[in-house]
């Protein structure tokens, strides 16, 4: 089946530690990208890339980190200088003039 | 001032009855506009999408978009407890090359009452 995977559905992270979730898909999509959604708010976005080995800052891209080796994959990188991890983060894609479609998301959370 | 505005909700309708959910946004520029309807604890899914003044028609939902009045809203009809859920607008701008950016709004909870 087509579609958009990330991993994982539920991560922990300790003081000081980056961690990384991954976005896979088989659409054949170039554009990706990633929001993050706060209890009550609106998704934001993060990063999006448009092609291979070329990404951009979104709105709040502060203690956050991407890379696009592949068409086919979008790993965002949470740093440990990003002091508010805690949110649900959602990675979509798209093919030229149609909407975006999200994966499942990954639901972060501090220990 | 937000960029996308709904009202939070909840909005809560009775089964069978139509369910109105409104939108403003503030770029006049904005192209196109996007209804996701997003289940507690799940990702957005797209239910609607329209790109042109007037009524869009897919099944039980309508998406209208008044450019002018800078108002996008989505009807239900023969709303269903299934239907309950938040109700996010997205409106699509430029950014570099060929990527657009989705600004959404913080959505709308719908619950259909039985």
């Amino acid at each position: 089946d087509g579609g958009i995977t990330q991993s994982p559905k539920y991560l922990f992270r300790k003081e000081g530690q980056n961690v990384t979730l991954s976005c896979e898909q088989n659409l054949n999509h170039d554009a990706m990208y990633w929001y993050r959604q706060d209890p009550g708010q609106g998704l934001r976005l993060i990063y999006y890339s448009q092609i291979v080995n070329d990404f951009q800052k979104g709105d709040i891209a502060e203690g956050y980190s991407v890379s696009r080796e592949k068409k086919e994959s979008f790993p965002l990188t949470v740093t440990s200088a990003q002091k508010n991890p805690t949110a649900f983060y959602l990675c979509a894609s798209r093919d030229r003039s149609q909407p975006q479609h999200f994966g499942d998301g990954t639901r972060l959370s501090i220990l | 001032q937000k960029e996308v505005e709904q009202n939070s909700g909840p909005l809560s309708v009775p089964e069978g009855a139509i369910a109105s959910l409104n939108c403003t946004y503030s770029d006049r520029g904005s192209q196109s506009f996007f209804w996701y309807r997003q289940y507690s604890g799940k990702s957005p899914e797209l239910i609607m999408f329209i790109y042109s003044n007037g009524d869009k028609e897919d099944g039980r939902f309508t998406a209208q978009l008044n450019k002018a009045s800078q108002y996008v809203s989505l009807l239900i009809r023969d709303s269903q407890p299934s239907d309950s859920a938040t109700y996010l607008c997205a409106v699509s701008s430029p950014l570099t090359g060929t990527a657009s950016k989705l600004t959404f709004g913080t959505g709308t909870r719908l619950q259909v009452t039985l």
